[in-house]
């Protein structure tokens, strides 16, 4: 069975350049969680999502950035005119349900994202 | 709002110790707990998951026991090994709120 994927595992963007990071979490699992890890600090929650809802975005800057899980395909974390403190790695976890019941957070192996 | 808390931020110890990881974190009306553990310019592995209504899991080497009123955690390593240098994190989630909560995380070297 896959864990979660996401692609790409490493990505380079100028400044002003947009980023589409791609997420898709276990087979049979309905939750998407973004987190990002900034240089030398720890993990924080971004947003929230479950297949074509966004539950809780309180963590996701209120400016360029967006998320989405639509009904087919990968949940999507879009940056747009990325900027260098956008470097980082972005987490996607998944959990097979949600409240009132959160269960485990699978997390995928991240992407990288070095803003030049 | 929820304060995670891991202290010491790094440990060394020689091969074959046992040694013990602490969390604390501020608000204890946590659903659960989890340990994980990351390796450099890696993602997360999870090591342990504790109900709020457990009070202590074990998996191989690794115990890990919950105080939801005092609003600790540890993560007890036996006979560690060299493989087991990572940083490890451990992170709650709170009800009604499904995200987690993370440390900062312990950068545990274990010297052969």
């Amino acid at each position: 069975n896959a864990g979660v994927m996401q692609n790409p595992r490493h990505l380079v963007r100028r400044r002003g350049q947009e980023a589409r990071l791609r997420c898709s979490p276990v087979k049979g699992h309905s939750h998407v969680y973004w987190y990002r890890q900034l240089p030398e600090e720890g993990l924080k929650f971004m947003v929230y999502l479950q297949k074509e809802n966004i539950i809780d975005e309180s963590g996701m800057p209120k400016e360029r950035f967006s998320a989405e899980f639509p009904k087919e395909g990968p949940s999507i974390l879009r940056i747009q005119q990325v900027v260098r403190g956008d470097s980082a790695a972005y987490f996607c976890a998944s959990s097979p349900a949600g409240p009132p019941f959160p269960y485990e957070q699978y997390f995928g192996p991240g992407t990288r994202l070095t803003v030049t | 709002k929820q304060e995670v808390t891991q202290i010491p931020a790094a440990l060394s110890v020689p091969e074959g110790e046992n040694l013990v990881l602490n969390c604390s974190f501020t608000d204890s009306a946590i659903y659960n707990l989890q340990w994980f553990r990351q390796d450099p310019g890696k993602g997360l592995t999870s090591l342990l998951l504790i109900q709020s209504s457990q009070r202590e899991q074990t998996s191989g080497r690794l115990n890990a026991s919950l105080d939801k009123s005092s609003g600790r955690s540890t993560l007890y390593i036996a006979a560690s090994q060299p493989g087991d240098s990572a940083t490890y994190l451990c992170a709650v989630t709170n009800f009604g709120n499904e995200k987690l909560t993370f440390g900062t995380g312990t950068r545990l070297t274990i010297i052969p």
